[in-house]
């Protein structure tokens, strides 16, 4: 079972710089979720896409865009990266009942110089 | 601000003994709460959840306490063993949108044998 994948697994870039972050569910969930983590902080989420069609800012969305393709995939792009946005992000996606779990992928780990 | 707080970075006990982990929360409308387990270079992992109207959850070795008139909420773990060691985290999240989910930065548990 693959779950959530996360494309690529880790990745180098210059300041100025795009990038586009993939992500691809197979459990046939409606919500997505992009979320970054840094040293000594939690998770915080960065967009979200509550059903196939929608997207919506989340805590941290400043410098980043999101594309729901279909109901399997969600990308988070980098238009001009910046050293502050240096970290490992997460994808996740679940039903999208109120409660239930999200399930996450492995990560991103993204260093900008 | 952060919302959901553990204020304990780290915990160390021994194989067999109970492990507890806290969180304190802000957010009066923070109605159900979870955790979960990470390891090294892989993604968060869901282990148990609450909802705001129990003040106890149980699975196996896992139960989670809440306590609602202290914003707080405990995880302990009987008996612990070496495969728990991970890093925990708390996360948190409303009614009034429940894609916005909250988290702790961690706390890094280590059993030793």
């Amino acid at each position: 079972n693959a779950g959530v994948t996360q494309t690529p697994k880790f990745q180098v870039l210059k300041t100025g710089q795009s990038m586009t972050l993939q992500c691809a569910q197979d459990m046939n969930h409606n919500s997505m979720y992009w979320y970054r983590q840094d040293p000594g902080m939690g998770l915080r989420l960065i967009y979200y896409s509550a059903s196939e069609g929608t997207t919506d800012k989340g805590e941290v969305p400043n410098g980043y865009n999101v594309s729901r393709l279909n109901k399997r995939e969600f990308s988070l792009r980098l238009e001009s990266a910046a050293p502050s946005q240096t970290s490992v992000y997460f994808c996740a996606s679940t039903v999208g009942n109120s409660n239930q779990p999200q399930h996450f992928g492995d990560g991103t780990r993204l260093s900008i110089l | 601000d952060q919302q959901v707080k553990q204020n304990s970075p780290s915990l160390s006990v021994q194989e067999g003994r109970i492990s507890i982990l806290n969180c304190d929360y802000t957010n009066s409308m923070f109605d159900y709460f979870l955790w979960y387990k990470k390891y090294p270079a892989e993604g968060p992992t869901f282990l148990i959840s609450i909802s705001s109207i129990k003040d106890k959850n149980e699975d196996g070795r896992f139960t989670v306490f809440l306590n609602k008139s202290a914003k707080h909420l405990s995880l302990h773990i009987v008996p612990s063993q070496p495969g728990d060691s991970a890093v925990y985290f708390c996360a948190a999240r409303g009614w009034i949108n429940n894609n916005d989910m909250r988290f702790g930065a961690g706390t890094r548990l280590t059993v030793k044998p």
